[in-house]
């Protein structure tokens, strides 16, 4: 069956420049999250959401990240006023339920400039 | 808490040798581990996971861990490399009721003709 679908997967921004991520969970997944790897800070949690619970963004770096999740099913991660530090790869991960196993995408790899 | 220790960053071997690739990790709750590879340019893919049980896991592509609670390690194993297990090995714990992820800094291991 389909797995998770991340998009972009590839973007490349100006420093200041808005932008946002898009995530496809695996269908019936009810819990979602959000990684960024990095090269200095490797895998790191940002945020996670289950059903219609409030989501858990005790991960998310500054008020400059923001995520939603429209519908308990597709997710968007939003990052306002880049900064060159932003650049990434962020991954997105989805599980049957919570503490079941993630399962992830390709990932968007983040170019600030 | 909950941390993850890859002790080796990177572990270059010849194809059908054997390799190790280690990992220690600290919680203070019970565990479940998780070994995912990530390929160039792709995303994470679970290798196999310990949530119970046996403490030998086998995964897929031949590779296999062991845990072991006194040494606090999940150890990854695979009695023959190819070229194509050439990837970026990531450690991962959650503790007990926990749903985030704590990855290692991952190991690259390239196996050399």
């Amino acid at each position: 069956g389909a797995g998770v679908s991340q998009s972009p997967s590839n973007k490349v921004t100006e420093k200041g420049k808005d932008v946002e991520l898009r995530c496809d969970p695996i269908s019936g997944h009810t819990a979602l999250y959000w990684y960024r790897q990095s090269l200095g800070q490797g895998l790191e949690f940002l945020i996670y959401f289950q059903g219609n619970s409030a989501p858990d963004k005790s991960g998310l770096p500054s008020d400059r990240f923001s995520a939603e999740r429209t519908g308990g099913s597709v997710s968007t991660l939003t990052i306002q006023r880049t900064q060159q530090e932003d650049s990434a790869v962020y991954l997105c991960a989805s599980s049957s339920g919570q503490g079941e196993t993630q399962y992830f995408g390709p990932g968007t790899r983040l170019l600030v400039l | 808490a909950q941390s993850v220790t890859q002790l080796d960053s990177q572990v270059p071997v010849f194809e059908e040798a054997p390799v190790e690739l280690r990992c220690n990790y600290s919680s203070s709750v019970s565990v479940y581990l998780f070994w995912y590879v990530q390929y160039p340019n792709q995303g994470l893919q679970l290798l196999l996971k310990y949530l119970s049980g046996s403490t030998l896991v086998k995964g897929i592509n031949g590779f296999e861990a062991e845990f072991n609670k006194s040494q606090t390690s999940f150890h990854l194993r695979k009695p023959s490399v190819h070229i194509s297990d050439t990837a970026e090995y990531f450690c991962a714990v959650k503790g007990g009721s926990n749903y985030k992820l704590t990855f290692g800094k991952g190991t690259l291991l390239t196996v050399n003709p």
